[in-house]
């Protein structure tokens, strides 16, 4: 089982549609969890971070945590052409060095069609 | 804020050359970098945490002694690939976080190496 699991996709949206990309951790021992959206050839982007469980909300985005049921979710609305990337989920903890190590999973492609 | 930097952006070499790669954290300070690998549609893979001061720790089944890390400073991080070869052609991207206290990292905009 990967410590990190998504849904490959492609995840097709229409515009202005609500995108909604989902993600499941194995270790419980996790304490922070990350969306990043990488477009292709390029480095990854920071999306958002939840640490809490419940809903958290920037923008467009609202992230989602529940620890119980070990799922981390990333809601997009009035999804935009542009959004379409590959989104990677990543959990956080301590392996007992200085700074917590992420664990990246695959990532989902979503396409957003106009 | 936040911002990382890499360089060199693209790098082609032939076989049996080493490269380095440098990272830099432009407007803050960073104890520990991280250095990841990434092959055509896969995932983020991390090889090693560089630490300022202090020797690097790599994952498992990454070889220390062709990947040399050194964080001379709390800006600055390198990645020397020793004696590349065409396998060793990949997309690799630094981080850094500028809180200790929280995991957030921010990444470089990567390098493509490619070896001949």
């Amino acid at each position: 089982q990967k410590e990190v699991e998504q849904n490959s996709g492609p995840l097709s949206v229409p515009e202005g549609a609500i995108a909604s990309l989902n993600c499941t951790y194995s270790d419980r021992g996790s304490q922070s969890f990350f969306w990043y959206r990488q477009y292709s050839g390029k480095s990854p982007e920071l999306i958002m971070f939840i640490y809490s469980n419940g809903d958290k909300e920037d923008g467009r985005f609202t992230a989602q945590l529940n620890k119980a049921s070990q799922y981390v979710s990333l809601l997009i609305r009035d999804s935009q052409p542009s959004d379409s990337a590959t989104y990677l989920c990543a959990a956080g903890r301590n392996y007992g060095g200085a700074t917590n190590k992420l664990i990246f999973g695959t990532g989902t492609l979503l396409a957003v069609q106009p | 804020g936040a911002v990382v930097s890499q360089h060199p952006s693209w790098v082609i070499c032939k076989s049996g050359t080493s490269v380095k790669i440098e990272c830099r954290s432009l407007d803050f300070q960073a104890t520990t970098m991280f250095w990841y690998r990434q092959f055509p549609k896969q995932s983020l893979m991390l090889m090693a945490t560089s630490n300022e001061g202090s020797k690097a720790t790599y994952e498992q089944g990454v070889e220390k002694d062709k990947f040399l890390i050194n964080h001379a400073s709390l800006t600055l991080s390198t990645l020397t690939v020793t004696s590349a070869h065409p396998e060793d052609s990949s997309f690799y991207i630094c981080s850094a976080s500028p809180d200790s206290l929280t995991d957030t990292q921010y990444f470089g905009p990567g390098t493509r190496l490619t070896v001949l």
